[in-house]
């Protein structure tokens, strides 16, 4: 079945550093990617997606490109901030994020220290 | 965006007794919703799908006559924990899509119910 593994957490960094989350997945088809964050206290945001091979999804300063090559989706950002402090999970779907739900990695925890 | 209400955000109770979550979509119709758990420093697990109208379909592994679902309207659905026990001490989150034409494949997420049996 389909599966996403992502970085362990908590990620720790200074302010202004560059972050990059790994995120691979195993999947039967061609799935679309995704990365929500959780912020304490709330619910599930989406940040940015991708739906087909080499698509790059941005949003907020974070981008990820779709790798279909190594099954990867790595988020990125050049200069982290301390609102940035998070729990992050990479998703996939096989059928646009919509019919069946999502597949989630753990979820990496990323905490930002100014 | 559009957003997803779940309540109550916390939940404690006593152990065999039944609890209801809701999940409600605030400003869209949602025909299919997706109920979640998520245990400590764990993923969200897909529990089940609810589907407005009809039975909803329930993940390998999951009790269905232990957590009852009800998607009785396009903006409501409700997860009932029946007899309650420590173990189903969790975090449940629900999720909406947005429905008919307006259909972009997004899921929307709830702010999630803690729910702690004693």
């Amino acid at each position: 079945g389909d599966s996403v593994t992502q970085m362990e957490g908590p990620v720790t960094l200074s302010e202004e550093a560059f972050l990059t989350i790994n995120c691979t997945y195993t999947a039967t088809g061609y799935p679309s990617l995704f990365w929500y964050v959780q912020y304490p206290g709330e619910g599930l945001q989406l940040l940015l997606k991708a739906t087909k091979a080499d698509d790059k999804g941005s949003n907020k300063g974070f981008e990820a490109t779709y790798r279909k090559e190594t099954t990867s989706f790595h988020l990125e950002k050049g200069s982290v901030q301390v609102s940035d402090s998070a729990v992050y999970f990479c998703a996939l779907s096989d059928s646009g994020g919509g019919a069946d739900g999502l597949t989630f990695g753990k979820g990496t925890h990323l905490i930002i220290q100014p | 965006g559009a957003v997803v209400s779940q309540h109550p955000s916390r939940v404690i109770c006593k152990s065999g007794t039944s609890v209801k979550i809701e999940c409600r979509s605030l400003d869209f119709q949602a025909t299919t919703m997706f109920w979640y758990r998520q245990f400590p420093k764990q993923s969200l697990m897909l529990m089940a799908t609810s589907n407005e109208g009809s039975k909803a379909t329930y993940e390998q592994g999951v009790e269905k006559d232990k957590f009852l679902i009800n998607h009785a309207s396009l903006t409501l659905s409700t997860l009932t924990v029946t007899s309650a026990h420590p173990e189903d001490s969790s975090f449940y989150i629900c999720s909406a899509r947005v429905g008919g034409s307006y259909n972009t494949g997004e899921l929307f997420f709830g702010e999630g119910s803690r729910l702690t049996v004693l």
